[in-house]
């Protein structure tokens, strides 16, 4: 089956400050990369998602970057705000059987310091 | 997302006891999954349906089971033979066709009495 690795599974940035997160997968059959955002308690949030035919997508302050040959993508925030303060969670498409599972990363808990 | 309905919010289990976590969804979506969720870990993937009448097994299914009856409901049961349930369970659906994104219910937290 899929397995991803996700780091780091903490990160502390400046406000203001770009924070980088990195996921690699080992399935080359996976082709699809979400990431979710979770606040404390709530439901996982779809912040950004790529698919295998693009390398990059950007949507406002967040981009993702997917480098298939080495298997891995990351979650790129600018200019971050308190508000981005959350866990963060990848994951690749699970290939084995068919349908939409996914497999998730540990988790990125990412604190913005004032 | 709203149109992702989990009930009860939380819920305790008795030693021997199964409990029935109820997922509904009026998104019209084709698909839904169940994951579970432990402290300061990723989400892990119990069981999922793509369509009504069928469901496959996830990572994790040895304790649990489903049913998929209705297309909106997707029910899980936690069996006595789930030896450690605490945890956070998290439904979610998609339209089905592949890669297409999974919105997430608001959970329910199971606990042991």
């Amino acid at each position: 089956g899929e397995n991803v690795e996700q780091h780091p599974s903490t990160l502390s940035v400046q406000e203001g400050d770009s924070a980088v997160i990195k996921c690699t997968y080992s399935d080359s059959a996976s082709n699809y990369f979400p990431w979710y955002k979770q606040e404390l308690g709530k439901r996982p949030q779809l912040i950004i998602d790529i698919r295998s035919n693009v390398g990059e997508k950007k949507d406002q302050r967040i981009a993702v970057t997917l480098n298939k040959t080495a298997k891995h993508f990351s979650l790129h925030i600018t200019e971050t705000q308190p508000e981005d303060s959350a866990v963060y969670f990848c994951a690749a498409r699970y290939s084995g059987g068919g349908a939409d599972g996914l497999t998730f990363g540990k988790g990125t808990h990412l604190i913005i310091q004032p | 997302d709203g149109g992702i309905t989990q009930s009860p919010k939380y819920l305790f289990r008795k030693e021997g006891q199964n409990v029935t976590l109820s997922c509904e969804q009026n998104l019209n979506h084709d698909a839904m999954y169940w994951y579970r969720q432990d402290p300061g870990q990723g989400l892990r993937l119990i069981y999922y349906s793509q369509i009504v009448n069928d469901f496959q097994k996830g990572d994790i299914a040895e304790g649990y089971s489903v049913s998929r009856e209705k297309k909106e409901s997707f029910p899980l049961t936690v069996t006595s033979a789930q030896k450690n349930p605490t945890a956070f369970y998290l439904c979610a659906s998609s339209m089905g066709t592949l890669n297409q994104p999974q919105h997430f219910g608001d959970g329910t937290r199971l606990s042991i009495l």
